[in-house]
């Protein structure tokens, strides 16, 4: 079945400094790879997608390329802020997206010190 | 974009009730709604799946006469966690499905005492 590791947090990073967060995938098929941020208290938001080999979704000074070859969807941001400090969830979404649920990693813990 | 509400964000019951948590999509049409649970520090974990005018569909191990999803219109789900205990306490998030993918409502804390 589907699954997606992440790497285990937290990350514990300081102000400007250069995130990455591992994400790797097994699925069958040609899934859709997603990357969600989850602040305190409060429930999922997408931060970028990436629905085919090679793609790279971006959002808000974030990245991922969908790196088939390595089954790999890996976070990165340049410099990162406190406003950043939250969960961070990488998924996969099955081909028939929309009908099945998301399947999610274990999510990742960021931690940004002034 | 769209939008899921979810209500109410959090809930205090007494062991013995029943608690009902509502997500509505407020433009879009939610053909599917996933309803999950999480525990403090923990990822989501899917309950069940639910199509419009259908049965849910539980996961294994999610007991189907506690939680009542009833999905009974394009822009309403209901999650009602019935006869609630202590252990049920969780964080509860709804997500739908449409033409613009998953969007997820802010979750429910529900406490029980």
């Amino acid at each position: 079945g589907n699954s997606v590791t992440q790497m285990e947090g937290p990350v514990t990073l300081s102000e400007e400094a250069f995130l990455t967060i591992n994400c790797t995938y097994t699925a069958t098929g040609y899934p859709s790879l997603f990357w969600y941020v989850q602040y305190p208290g409060e429930g999922l938001q997408l931060l970028l997608k990436a629905t085919k080999a090679d793609d790279k979704g971006s959002n808000k000074g974030f990245e991922a390329t969908y790196r088939k070859e390595t089954t790999s969807f890996h976070l990165e941001k340049g410099s990162v802020q406190v406003s950043d400090s939250a969960v961070y969830f990488c998924a996969l979404g099955a081909q028939d997206t929309g009908r099945r649920a998301l399947t999610f990693g274990s999510g990742t813990r960021l931690q940004v010190q002034p | 974009g769209a939008v899921v509400s979810q209500h109410p964000s959090w809930v205090i019951c007494k062991s013995g009730t029943s608690v009902k948590i509502e997500c509505r999509s407020l433009d879009f049409q939610a053909t599917t709604m996933f309803w999950y649970r999480q525990f403090p520090k923990q990822s989501l974990m899917l309950m069940a799946t639910s199509n419009e005018g259908s049965k849910a569909t539980y996961e294994q191990g999610v007991e189907k006469d506690k939680f009542l999803i009833n999905h009974a219109s394009l822009t309403l789900s209901t999650l009602t966690v019935t006869s609630a205990h202590p252990e049920d306490s969780s964080f509860y998030i709804c997500s739908g499905t449409g033409d613009y993918g998953y969007t997820f409502g802010s979750g429910t804390r529900l406490t029980v005492v």
